[in-house]
């Protein structure tokens, strides 16, 4: 039982190139999650899918894609890679939304330059 | 708009001691509120939640306590160890009811 996992661990791009981070979880959770986290700012929410083939926007959607492919894999695009975008990617997932336990993926480390 | 608060400074304690972590929110009521602990170049893992009808959680050494009048959170470590160091962030419910919103975290260093 893997839990929530994540590739690539680490990822350097260019301005304006693009690439997409991907997400997986085994524990047959319908809500998956991506945030990024900065320095001193806390986890800030990306986007959100609350069960399989639905995905909403969260806090800070700008120059971000997403797809749920399946109730397992959730995936992250940056269609043109900005050094805003240097962070530390987390995906998460949760049996549901709402008052639930969110089990965290080990993140991608993205620096764009 | 909602606002979580943490203490950004790190807190050092010797071991032992009890550790106090601090959460305010406001500009809204959560109806529930969550202890995450984060390892360095690790992601958040949960420890506990805690209800609005609730006023403390316990789980062995730690201790979380919500004060809907406060608006705040205290998170306690009790016989605290050199293992408890790390950051702990505070996620109240977003005051839309579906998700959660996470605090700037307050690292934790427990010297022996």
């Amino acid at each position: 039982n893997a839990g929530v996992t994540q590739t690539p661990k680490f990822q350097v791009l260019k301005t304006g190139q693009s690439m997409t981070l991907q997400c997986a979880q085994d524990m047959n959770h319908n809500s998956m999650y991506w945030y990024r986290q900065d320095p001193g700012m806390g986890l800030r929410l990306i986007y959100y899918s609350a069960s399989e083939g639905t995905t909403d926007k969260g806090e800070v959607p700008n120059g971000y894609n997403v797809s749920r492919l399946n109730k397992r894999e959730f995936s992250l695009r940056l269609e043109s890679a900005a050094p805003s975008q240097t962070s530390v990617y987390f995906c998460a997932s949760s049996a549901r939304l709402g008052a639930e336990t969110q089990y965290f993926g080990p993140g991608t480390r993205l620096l764009v330059l | 708009s909602q606002k979580i608060e943490q203490n950004s400074e790190a807190l050092n304690i010797q071991e032992g001691k009890t550790a106090t972590l601090t959460c305010n929110y406001t500009n809204y009521s959560p109806a529930y509120l969550q202890w995450y602990r984060q390892d360095p170049g690790r992601g958040p893992v949960f420890l506990l939640l805690i209800r609005e009808n609730e006023k403390e959680k316990r789980k062995e050494r730690l201790k979380v306590t919500f004060d809907t009048t406060l608006k705040q959170s205290l998170f306690h470590i009790t016989a605290s160890q050199p293992a408890d160091s790390a950051t702990y962030l505070c996620a109240p419910e977003d005051n839309a009811g579906n998700m959660l919103t996470f605090g700037g975290g307050t690292r934790l260093m427990v010297k022996p």
